[in-house]
């Protein structure tokens, strides 16, 4: 079965740059969606197609993917960006949607 | 605008079924599939299934196939899912979403607990 990587947890500073890893062998070839979880809530697509921002996702959120590994970038990490974060694939191999194993990011 | 409205919380004993539904509003039902995906306590996404609310084709998920089943009834815009055999593993959260297989799942419902306990 195919999986995606995710580092447990990622702690950074108010202001600053937090970057979200989600490894899988050869993941560059496919696009990869990510979405943001706060507890209690459903899950919100942040993400989609490696780069593309949904309306109303601030610019401060940017993505890429090559190799083996796609990121997810928080630039300018406020208080409200305090969530789990999963990344998602489609992998035609085995005809499923595949979710990261989810980071947890912590605004110090 | 755009909204998934899911079904109220459940509770079922080991060996019953649940049926789940989720019922789309501000968009043309047809237009999109529906993915169904669960989150146990404390853990991550697991992905269930899709429908394509066109067609009726179906994908699941290998280790649910057999176990679930996805429909929808476009004439009230509703999606179901509906579990059989539940064991105490099948208790969390579940989600139905609006999207397109490879496509990102845009629109999320607000989720339905489903417990399993003698």
């Amino acid at each position: 079965s195919y999986v995606l990587t995710q580092p447990p947890s990622v702690a950074v500073a108010p202001g600053k740059t937090a970057r979200i890893t989600c490894e899988g062998n050869s993941i560059g070839s496919q696009g990869v969606h990510w979405y943001q979880q706060k507890p209690g809530q459903a899950p919100v697509l942040v993400m989609f197609h490696d780069s593309d921002r949904p309306s109303g996702i601030p610019e401060r959120f940017s993505g890429s993917n090559s190799g083996n590994t796609a990121t997810l970038t928080i630039s300018g990490v406020a208080a409200g960006d305090e969530a789990d974060y999963y990344c998602q694939v489609w992998n035609s191999g085995t005809d499923c949607y595949v979710f990261g194993t989810g980071t947890k990011v912590t605004v110090l | 605008q755009v909204h998934l409205e899911q079904s109220g919380a459940e509770v079922k004993k080991p060996g019953a079924s649940v049926k789940v539904s989720c019922k789309a509003s501000g968009y043309t039902f047809t237009s999109a599939g529906i993915s169904w995906v669960r989150q146990a306590p404390g853990q991550g996404l697991e992905w269930m299934g899709w429908i394509s609310v066109y067609t009726g084709n179906t994908k699941y998920a290998q280790n649910l196939q057999g176990r679930v089943t996805l429909t929808t009834d476009t004439s009230t815009s509703t999606a179901y899912m509906a579990v059989r055999s539940l064991t105490l593993d099948d208790t969390a959260v579940y989600y139905c979403a609006r999207g397109e297989l490879p496509d990102a799942l845009d629109i999320w419902g607000q989720g339905t607990m489903v417990t399993v306990s003698s």
